[in-house]
C-alpha cells in the first residue's frame, strides 16, 4: 500500500490550492478515503471523507464549506481542493484510508503528507 | 460532535517499565448491536505520519507488539506500552469513529524516556 500526496506549497491569503494523492498496492476503488491535517506543533484534525463511488462525502464543520473531496477511481487518485485559504489552514495534509469493512472508519493507511503554507 | 480527552498531555517513563495513556470520550463509543467500541489509537513519531496500533478499542494491528495494548468501553479507555522500549517515544492519539463524522481525535499525548 502507498499514498503520495502532492501538491502543497505556499499561498497567499485568500488564494486556492488542489491537493492529490496518488494510491497504488491496493484496489482504490474499493475504499473509503479521507484528509487529514495536522497544524505545525499541533495534533491531528479529521478534514474530509469521501466514499468508494463518491455517494457520500462529509466535511469537518471547521472548513465552512470551502474544500472539496473527490476522486478519480481509474486514475486511483483522491483530491482536495482548497478555496479561500487562510492562515488557519497552514498545516502537513494526509491523505489516508480505510479499510474496507462496514462502520470502520479509522485508518490503517496514510501518506507522507504535504505542507500546506498559507502567508502573504 | 464527540469531544475526546487524552490525560495526561505527557508522560516520561523508565525504559522497561509501563506507560499508560488514558483517553475520555463526551460520548459512549459503544455500539450496542454489535458490542464494539469504535476507537482507534495511534502513535506518531517526529517527522512521520501517523501509525495504526489499536482499532476497535482493543484489537492490535497487524505486525504492532504485543506490548502495546487498548482496552475500556463506553467512554473511557486506555492504551498500555506494557514494558516501554526506546524505539515508543512518540505522540499518541486517540480517535473516535462512531456514527457518521466528523471523526475526531484525542489531543495527543507525548511520551519520553525519564
Amino acid at each position: 500500500v502507498q499514498l503520495v500526496e502532492s501538491g502543497g506549497g505556499l499561498v497567499k491569503p485568500g488564494g486556492s490550492l488542489r491537493l492529490s494523492c496518488a494510491a497504488s498496492g491496493f484496489t482504490f476503488s474499493t475504499y473509503s478515503m479521507n484528509w487529514v491535517r495536522q497544524a505545525p506543533g499541533k495534533g491531528l484534525e479529521w478534514v474530509s471523507s469521501i466514499s468508494p463511488s463518491s455517494s457520500y462525502i462529509y466535511y469537518a464543520d471547521s472548513l465552512k464549506g470551502r474544500f472539496t473531496i473527490s476522486r478519480d477511481n481509474v486514475k486511483n487518485s483522491l483530491y482536495l481542493q482548497m478555496d479561500t485559504l487562510s492562515a488557519e489552514d497552514t498545516a502537513v495534509y494526509y491523505c489516508a484510508r480505510e479499510p474496507p469493512n462496514w462502520g470502520s472508519h479509522y485508518f490503517d493507511s496514510w501518506g507522507r503528507g504535504t505542507l500546506v503554507t498559507v502567508s502573504s | 460532535d464527540i469531544v475526546m480527552t487524552q490525560s495526561p498531555d505527557s508522560l516520561a517513563v523508565s525504559l522497561g517499565e509501563r506507560a499508560t495513556i488514558n483517553c475520555k470520550s463526551s460520548q459512549s463509543l459503544l455500539y450496542s448491536s454489535d458490542n464494539k467500541n469504535n476507537l482507534a489509537w495511534y502513535q506518531q513519531k517526529p517527522r512521520q505520519p501517523p501509525k495504526l496500533l489499536i482499532y476497535w478499542a482493543s484489537t492490535r494491528e497487524s505486525g504492532v507488539p504485543d506490548r502495546f495494548s487498548g482496552s475500556g468501553s463506553g467512554t473511557d479507555f486506555t492504551l498500555t506500552i506494557s514494558s516501554l522500549q526506546a524505539e515508543d517515544v512518540a505522540v499518541y492519539y486517540c480517535q473516535q469513529y462512531y456514527g457518521t463524522p466528523p471523526w475526531t481525535f484525542g489531543q495527543g499525548t507525548k511520551v519520553e524516556i525519564k
